[in-house]
């Protein structure tokens, strides 16, 4: 079935510094989207993307989606200790409505 | 809007003993999913609805977990009986179908913390 992997699982930044977080899926999909979640939250959504090789901006967010549509990528630029917690993609495939969830990349920021 | 609810908050419960979770969608949504939650598997995608109707269950772990949905405003998730193994945050989340495609975010309730002991 449709799996949908992460990398890094974690990362400590210190704060200003960028963070990357990697999304790749083993099969095509349809669009993809990233969610923030707080610890003890629940995950929240930041984007959709849905062209290939579409590239949004969201202040300090640039989120990319592949060219083939099986993977895409979050950057943070000078981070802030507001952006702690996890971040993951969900890809929805072709035909169908189901949303899976990467594996997350959680993100700690030292003041 | 009050966003998704869920209840209850927290549940521990004792091995064997039947579980129900309960959520109310946002009003209009037309897709309602039901997601668990661990440190081993992360979340995981156990069943969604369309208009009510269960679409895909492929993700229920077994057949002691089952799903209803017998309105547009409230779906339940059931395990009998339970297992510590199904200890986890059990999260429903809903959307609203949109033409193209172009704006499909779930919004998550705030989750169920399940504990069987």
């Amino acid at each position: 079935g449709q799996q949908v992997m992460q990398i890094p699982q974690y990362q400590h930044v210190q704060e200003g510094e960028d963070f990357t977080t990697y999304c790749n899926s083993s099969t095509t999909l349809s669009n993809i989207q990233w969610y923030k979640q707080r610890p003890g939250g629940h995950p929240v959504f930041l984007i959709q993307l849905v062209k290939s090789g579409e590239v949004k901006k969201q202040k300090r967010l640039t989120f990319q989606f592949g060219e083939a549509k099986k993977n895409s990528s979050l950057h943070i630029t000078a981070t802030q200790t507001t952006d702690v917690g996890t971040y993951f993609c969900a890809g929805r495939a072709r035909r169908t409505y189901k949303y899976i969830f990467g594996t997350g990349t959680r993100l700690k920021v030292l003041a | 809007d009050a966003g998704v609810i869920q209840s209850p908050r927290h549940e521990v419960t004792e091995m064997g003993q039947e579980v129900t979770l309960r959520c109310k969608p946002i009003s209009g949504h037309d897709y309602l999913f039901w997601y668990r939650q661990t440190m081993m598997r992360g979340l995981e995608l156990l069943i969604y609805f369309n208009n009510n109707v269960p679409i895909d269950d492929s993700g229920m772990p077994e057949d002691r977990f089952s799903a209803k949905m017998p309105n547009a405003s409230f779906s339940t998730l059931k395990i009998q009986p339970s297992e510590p193994r199904d200890s986890a945050v059990y999260f429903c989340a809903s959307s609203l179908d949109s033409l193209m495609g172009t704006n499909e975010k779930l919004f998550f309730g705030s989750g169920t913390q399940l504990s069987v002991l």
